[in-house]
Order: structure tokens, then sequence, then C-alpha cells
């Protein structure tokens, strides 16, 4: 098993450039999420999916869209890219409701 | 809402000497507190799961304990292995029990 699979590691956007983080799992996990890691403000949730075709908004949303079309997938969009948006982003699983997340190895987004 | 404090931000131990990790929360209902080890470059990685006062897990070197108003991670005759940066979560009980509150992390720096 590969667990979560996260591409690209790293990734240069100019300022307005749109782009997707994607995240892929094969542990068949219902929920999926992503969050971002900024030095001194911890892991924040982005955005969730308890299934396909459900997602929910977590703590730091704007500017970020998901999708989630299969079980095993579940893709973030940032629409039009701000240097607030340069961090790490890590997408994460787990069975629904433990608590116990699994992660990607993190995508790392500069933002110029 | 939902908060999560770990201290001390940062801790440099000699191989073999003992000490503990703090995490203070406040939650409205406190459904799981949980323990993840992060090393650099890598995303966090599941330690230990406690959900009521007094429960106690151990792993390897390390301990972790929960009171009702925080939890100990306790590190017994640490290597250098052992460093790395240690995160705490509160998951509350809500409608979907679905989001986990982070703190910022303890970076234990083991030498020899």
């Amino acid at each position: 098993n590969a667990g979560v699979t996260q591409t690209p590691k790293f990734q240069v956007l100019k300022t307005g450039q749109s782009m997707t983080l994607q995240c892929a799992q094969d542990m068949n996990h219902e929920y999926m999420s992503w969050y971002r890691q900024d030095p001194g403000m911890g892991l924040r949730l982005i955005h969730y999916s308890v299934g396909a075709g459900i997602t929910d908004q977590g703590e730091v949303p704007n500017g970020y869209n998901v999708s989630r079309s299969t079980t095993e997938d579940f893709p973030l969009r940032l629409l039009s890219a701000a240097p607030s948006q340069t961090s790490v982003y890590f997408c994460a699983s787990m069975i629904w409701g433990t608590g116990e997340l699994f992660f990607g190895e993190g995508s790392r987004l500069t933002v110029l | 809402e939902d908060q999560v404090t770990q201290s001390p931000e940062a801790l440099r131990l000699q191989e073999g000497e003992s000490s503990s990790l703090n995490c203070s929360y406040t939650v409205s209902g406190l459904r799981g507190l949980f323990w993840y080890r992060q090393d650099p470059g890598k995303g966090p990685e599941f330690l230990f799961t406690l959900y009521s006062a007094g429960e106690e897990k151990e792993k390897e070197r390390l301990k972790a304990t929960l009171t009702k108003k925080e939890s100990f991670l306790h590190i017994t005759a640490p290597k250098p292995e052992d460093s790395a940066t240690y995160l705490c979560a509160v998951q509350a009980w809500t409608g979907t029990a679905s989001k986990l509150t982070f703190g910022t992390g303890t970076r234990l720096q083991v030498t020899l």
C-alpha cells in the first residue's frame, strides 16, 4: 500500500495563476482532508470530505476549491494564487470518526 | 472555540535525559486527544489516541497521559532518533466529528 500520495512535492507560482494539488489514497478511507501548515500557526483545516460527492469547508477555505468524485482522489484547486497561500499543504485521510489521520508527505507551494 | 497549546516550543535533551512535553486544551466535549510525530520534510505520523482522563498509552520510550485539562508526552531515556516535532490535536463531539484542532508542536532535539 502506498498510503496517501501527493503531487507535486514542490511548486512555484506567480500571483494570479491557478493550479491543482493532487491527492490519492489507497486505503479505502471515507474521510479525506487538506491542511496547510505555516510556521507558528499549526496545521489548519482547509476543506474535508466524508465520502464521494460530499465536501465541506474547514477553518481556512477561502481561495481554495475541492471536489470528490471518487473515494481515492481529493484534489485541491487554487483558483487565483496569492502570496498568502505560500505554505506547505498536507492531504490526510482516515477511517471515518477515528481521528487517526494518515498524512501524505506534503506539497511545498511558493507564490511570488 | 477549541484551543490547543503546547509547551515548550523547543526542547533540547541529551541522550538518556528524560523529560515531558505538555499539551493543554480547551474543548467543548472531548471526543479524543491525539499525539503525532513529524519529521522534517515529512507529514505527521500518528502515535496515540487518548479518550478519557486517567488513560495512558505507551510505545517504546514514549508514554502519553491525559487529564481533564492537559496531556503529557513523557519521553524516557530518549535517543537521537526521537528527535522530531511532536504535535497534539483534539477532536470535539460535534455533528460530524470531522475536525481536529492541532497545536503548534514541540520541536525536540536529542543529542549524544
